[in-house]
């Protein structure tokens, strides 16, 4: 157990669907992360928030939107999606921003797309 | 920019085997290198870091040095168990990279009876 709770562990969706993902922490972490884990492929990092303030959009796509109600959890929304963006989506925390700490995971969301 | 190179996997291995996951890297500035494991059906969780060159980094009878020469971070085990069978991540980060990790693509050890 890290601390970091994603639900659900699974969701299947079709391409008009809209689901959300949950991303729970209470390791009073300040930084909260998203990453794509496909296969074959290096982890890829979506957005990071700061004390609720995104600070890092790594060029992804609308139909990806994040939200940070406050420091402890984060979502990503999703709309109108593909089947490339079949993959597990991967939360996570650390104490601060930019600062050389480790990252604290969550297991992950496995996404399939229709 | 910063990347992470690792040796494709699957790695298959027999218990007690000796274990090498090499990983090379490109940074602009002087990263720090870690190693990610990921358990089955499980997230990510740091197994070992370096913060400078010739420091060596080491957990669980892992452990891997920082080679500023030849920018790797090769990962090293003398005597693998069927439960070290995961997937393994090299990664850096730097301040130019806001301390952001940069992870490679993953290495799968595969580790038989």
């Amino acid at each position: 157990e890290t601390g970091v709770t994603q639900t659900p562990r699974h969701l299947v969706m079709g391409m008009t669907n809209k689901k959300s993902l949950k991303c729970e922490q209470h390791l009073g972490h300040n930084a909260m992360y998203w990453y794509k884990q496909s296969a074959k492929k290096p982890l890829e990092l979506m957005f990071v928030y700061s004390l609720e303030e995104r600070v890092e959009n790594n060029s992804v796509p609308s139909r990806f939107s994040p939200e940070c109600p406050n420091s402890s959890h984060l979502f990503l929304h999703l709309h109108t999606l593909q089947p490339e963006d079949s993959a597990l989506y991967l939360c996570a925390s650390s104490v601060d921003f930019a600062t050389n700490e480790k990252l604290f995971f969550g297991s992950g969301t496995q996404l399939s797309v229709l | 920019g910063d990347s992470v190179t690792q040796m494709e996997g699957p790695v298959t291995l027999s218990e007690e085997a000796f274990l090498t996951i090499n990983c090379t890297y490109t940074a602009t500035g002087y990263p720090s290198l870690f190693w990610y494991v990921q358990y089955p059906g499980e997230g990510l969780q740091l197994l070992l870091k370096a913060t400078k060159a010739d420091d060596k980094g080491s957990n669980k009878g892992f452990e891997a040095t920082y080679r500023k020469e030849t920018t790797s971070f090769h990962l090293e085990k003398g005597s693998v168990q069927v439960s070290d069978s995961a997937v393994y991540f090299c990664a850096l980060s730097d301040e130019g990279g806001s301390y952001i990790p940069t992870f490679g693509r993953g290495t799968s050890l595969i580790v038989h009876p």
